[in-house]
């Protein structure tokens, strides 16, 4: 079936490395996919999307990028902050049906 | 400032009471709403589309009895968990999409816990 899931579950890193998360999907027919961070008891926060018709976008201290070919995407957060402790989330925007997907999300821990 | 208020962002009711959870587009008119349920340490799972003006659309496996939708304006969408009992507690979380983009902004949510 159709699904969109994330290869770990915890992610710990130190302070001021560089994070990678990543991501697997199957729907090769994805119009475009977004990272979303959610911080505890709150709603998701955009961070950054890109088109399936793109393999790489650059925002502020992130990075995702997009290998159609094994069908993995994976979000960079250069110089972790504590304010990234979070679970981060890949989704699947699939315009033809008008409706966002969400991976199992990767929890992000910042060790001082 | 948020751009879609959910409101309350916490409630406790009774078994078998009904609990209304209202989303609000502050910044736009939305015609698409989505409703998201959440339990802990899992991911969003869609529950239905509210579509302003007409029936929502509902997920597989989603009792569209039990979780009644109603998208009466451009603004405003409703969930109302109908004879909620304890399974029902979660996170409830809205979305609304900008009319002619690939852009939704969330809510932040409503903690649902029934007794």
């Amino acid at each position: 079936g159709e699904s969109v899931g994330l290869h770990l579950p915890t992610l710990s890193v130190q302070e001021g490395d560089n994070s990678i998360i990543n991501c697997a999907y199957s729907n090769s027919a994805s119009d475009y996919f977004i990272w979303y961070k959610q911080e505890s008891g709150k709603g998701p926060q955009f961070i950054i999307d890109i088109r399936s018709n793109m393999d790489k976008r650059q925002g502020q201290r992130v990075t995702v990028l997009l290998n159609k070919t094994v069908k993995h995407l994976s979000l960079q957060i250069a110089a972790t902050q504590p304010g990234d402790s979070a679970v981060y989330f890949c989704a699947e925007n699939r315009v033809s049906a008008s409706k966002i997907i969400f991976g199992s999300g990767t929890r992000l821990s910042i060790r001082p | 400032g948020a751009v879609v208020s959910q409101h309350p962002s916490w409630v406790i009711c009774k078994s078998g009471t009904s609990v209304k959870i209202e989303c609000r587009s502050l910044d736009f008119q939305a015609t698409t709403m989505f409703w998201y349920r959440q339990f802990p340490k899992q991911s969003l799972m869609l529950m239905a589309t509210s579509n302003e003006g007409s029936k929502a659309t509902y997920e597989q496996g989603v009792e569209k009895d039990k979780f009644l939708i109603n998208h009466a304006s451009l603004t405003l969408s409703t969930l109302t968990v109908t004879s909620a009992h304890p399974e029902d507690s979660s996170f409830y979380i809205c979305s609304a999409r900008v009319p002619g983009k690939n852009i939704q902004y969330f809510g932040a949510g409503t903690r649902l816990s029934v007794l």
